[in-house]
């Protein structure tokens, strides 16, 4: 596809399911990042991934948070035993690599929202 | 550590006056800067990015900014808003040299245009 793209659109779920998103970045783009959107809080950076390097989980919240990428391509955010303060718009976006520059944009999905019941 | 401000959560101007949306920035070294814009329930549109040069960027949809190194600012702004242009809109920064490395948003800044 054109973008980058994310599913569900939407997810439901009850306190202490396990949930999976899914990004597929734009075809090419090396890099990929999760964030996550609450309201009134702007965006908080969950993980990063750049090519084959070890990814940058500072962001993560819990340990109740992973993510992994697979063929450097398509990323799953899994939360497990989900909590109402999960409840947010999950966005992810991808980057082309330019080494060392720096200055590439990110382009980002529609986002997937979740909400913890 | 690098941080952006936009001390504005909601700016509200009548269709076809002029827009101002404010950024002010802290990186411990030369930044790159980008605007970026948020519809109802869609992700994250990329305006337009200072990287070097010309202080002053234009971008998509009639928008620029200014880099101002000294006011440590890039404030986005439109000679002339339309309704369209009510949206969500992030500053972000990133440092310079820092590779592909997340971008840090602000909070955001909520414009309503007025007919």
């Amino acid at each position: 596809g054109a973008g980058v793209s994310q599913s569900p659109s939407n997810k439901v779920t009850e306190k202490g399911k396990d949930v999976e998103l899914r990004c597929d970045p734009i075809s090419g783009h090396t890099a990929l990042y999760w964030y996550r959107q609450s309201l009134g809080q702007g965006l908080e950076f969950l993980i990063y991934f750049q090519g084959n390097s070890a990814p940058d989980k500072s962001g993560l919240p819990s340990d109740r948070f992973s993510a992994e990428r697979t063929g450097g391509s398509v990323s799953t955010l899994t939360i497990q035993r989900t909590q109402q303060e999960d409840s947010a718009v999950y966005l992810c976006a991808s980057s082309a690599n330019v080494a060392g520059v720096g200055g590439n944009e990110q382009f980002f999905g529609p986002g997937t929202r979740l909400t913890v019941l | 550590a690098q941080s952006v401000a936009q001390p504005e959560d909601q700016v509200n101007v009548a269709e076809g006056n002029p827009l101002t949306v404010k950024c002010t920035y802290s990186v411990s070294g030369n930044p790159y800067l980008f605007w970026y814009v948020q519809y109802p329930n869609r992700g994250l549109q990329f305006l337009l990015k200072y990287i070097t040069g010309d202080n002053l960027v234009k971008g998509s949809y009639g928008f620029e900014a200014e880099f101002n190194k000294s006011q440590t600012s890039f404030h986005l702004k439109k000679p002339s808003a339309l309704v369209s242009d009510s949206a969500l809109y992030f500053c972000a920064v990133r440092l310079r040299f820092s590779g592909n490395t997340p971008l840090v948003f602000g909070k955001g800044t909520r414009l309503s245009v007025i007919a």
